[in-house]
């Protein structure tokens, strides 16, 4: 069955500061991937999507996030931390005509 | 155009009772999916329709059902409340594209908090 695993429970970034969240799934072959954020009491958003092509996508709030095939990783990154950054991270993954699958999450605290 | 909306946003239940929440998806989308997160499990798929069918249904017992209706709005129904299944119930619709392929793009509701006592 397909996993999805997000290693970092918590992680704390100064604001202005760089940030990456790793996820890293288990599937045979390349499933569609996607990032997702959920802020206290909200739905989840989608910030950005891969399903071919470059390797290096860009969402929304400045986000990006880049394909590894190699590594089976879909970590998002961005460049500089905004206090409005706080909020929870979901990686997911959905292959083929199977289910979006969820990794359990990060949450992202920004300090001043 | 509007997003999507989940009625009602909190709920109180008593274990034993069952329990009925509803979903508006945006306004031309036809799939819509459930999910259930809680603190322990994450976020669980529970079933994805299209088109008034069941597509999709995750592994979550008997118990837990839905549908979808004609204008795409779609219910789903817990019988027998346990105390587990307090949860954050999140709807989400998706869009086809101009082939009426699947886009895969969800977007979500704000959910149902649901409380079991």
């Amino acid at each position: 069955a397909q996993s999805v695993t997000q290693p970092d429970i918590h992680i704390t970034v100064s604001e202005g500061a760089s940030l990456e969240l790793r996820c890293n799934y288990s599937y045979g072959a390349t499933p569609y991937l996607f990032w997702y954020v959920q802020s206290p009491g909200q739905g989840l958003q989608l910030l950005l999507k891969y399903f071919s092509g470059d390797t290096l996508v860009q969402g929304i709030k400045g986000f990006e996030a880049e394909f590894k095939r190699s590594q089976s990783s879909f970590n998002l990154r961005k460049p500089s931390v905004h206090w409005s950054d706080a909020a929870e991270y979901f990686c997911a993954v959905k292959p083929g005509y199977s289910t979006l699958t969820f990794g359990k999450g990060t949450m992202l605290l920004v300090s001043p | 155009k509007a997003g999507v909306t989940q009625t009602p946003r909190y709920l109180i239940k008593t274990r034993g009772q069952q329990v009925t929440l509803s979903c508006s998806p945006i306004s031309g989308h036809r799939s819509v999916s459930w999910y259930q997160q809680t603190p322990g499990q994450g976020l669980q798929f529970l079933f994805e329709y299209f088109s008034e069918t069941q597509r999709n249904k995750g592994n979550f017992p008997g118990r837990f059902s839905g549908r979808q209706f004609s204008n795409s709005r779609s219910e789903m129904n817990v019988s027998t409340l346990e105390l587990g299944d307090s949860a954050l119930y999140l709807c989400a619709s998706s869009p086809n594209d101009r082939q009426g392929l699947d886009t895969y793009e969800q977007y979500f509701g704000p959910g149902t908090r649901l409380t079991v006592t």
